[in-house]
């Protein structure tokens, strides 16, 4: 079975500042590798997704996500934080193939929220 | 643009209600899924659906129903609401896969359930 950790639950940062998110994975197989977003009150929204190729990975609202297959990670980062990046931030793990159906979710850690601070 | 829409965004039941949640997009996608969101435990699958009037339990389908009888909807019911189950709710939907492709899951803004 998969599983994806996110280590912090907080993250702050100073606007201006470089950011990290961090999570791990553990999956059968070679992993597909997906961050989304979540503002308040809100569904969650795609940011970026690692399927195979290049291991940095550019995203929306210029985030980007570096695939580290040794480490199995997938840190989410952007060099330069604004406030309206504060959100809640989900990093989201599936097998590349699958021989069931039970394996075509995708599978979530708990979030981490992350502050930009003005 | 990608839809997924949830009819209902904020519900109030009384514990012991059938409870009827709502999804639907307009992406043509196979797959429909229903997750359940809770602080500090992330997103769980409830049950997802990759095809009409298929259906799979996910982590945690105790409590839970589904119906998919056209492609476009898909349906979370709760039997018999309990106050356990006050939640976020979030329906997604994605393409079906043959193989090796990782298509996107895309979610709907989520139905905040309360049941008193």
């Amino acid at each position: 079975a998969q599983s994806v950790a996110q280590p912090e639950d907080q993250v702050n940062v100073a606007e201006g500042n470089p950011l990290t998110v961090k999570c791990t994975y553990s999956v059968s197989g070679n992993p597909y590798l997906f961050w989304y977003v979540q503002y308040p009150n809100r569904g969650l929204q795609f940011l970026l997704k690692y399927i195979t190729g290049d291991n940095l990975v550019k995203g929306s609202y210029g985030f980007e996500a570096e695939f580290n297959k040794s480490q199995t990670s997938f840190h989410l980062k952007k060099p330069s934080a604004l406030v309206s990046d504060s959100a809640l931030y989900f990093c989201a793990v599936r097998p590349e193939v699958f021989s069931s159906g039970s394996a075509r979710q995708l599978t979530f850690g708990s979030g981490t929220q992350l502050t930009v601070l003005p | 643009d990608v839809k997924v829409t949830q009819s209902s965004r904020y519900l109030v039941k009384r514990t012991g209600e059938k409870v009827f949640l709502e999804c639907v997009q307009d992406m043509d996608h196979e797959n429909m899924f229903w997750y359940r969101q809770d602080p500090g435990l992330g997103l769980r699958l409830i049950y997802f659906s990759y095809d009409v009037k298929m259906k799979e339990k996910g982590d945690i389908p105790e409590g839970y129903s589904v119906s998919r009888e056209k492609k476009e909807r898909f349906s979370l019911i709760l039997e018999s609401a309990s106050t356990n189950q006050t939640s976020m709710y979030l329906c997604a939907s994605s393409l079906f896969e043959q193989g090796a492709r990782g298509n996107t899951i895309y979610f709907g803004e989520g139905s905040w359930l309360t049941v008193v």
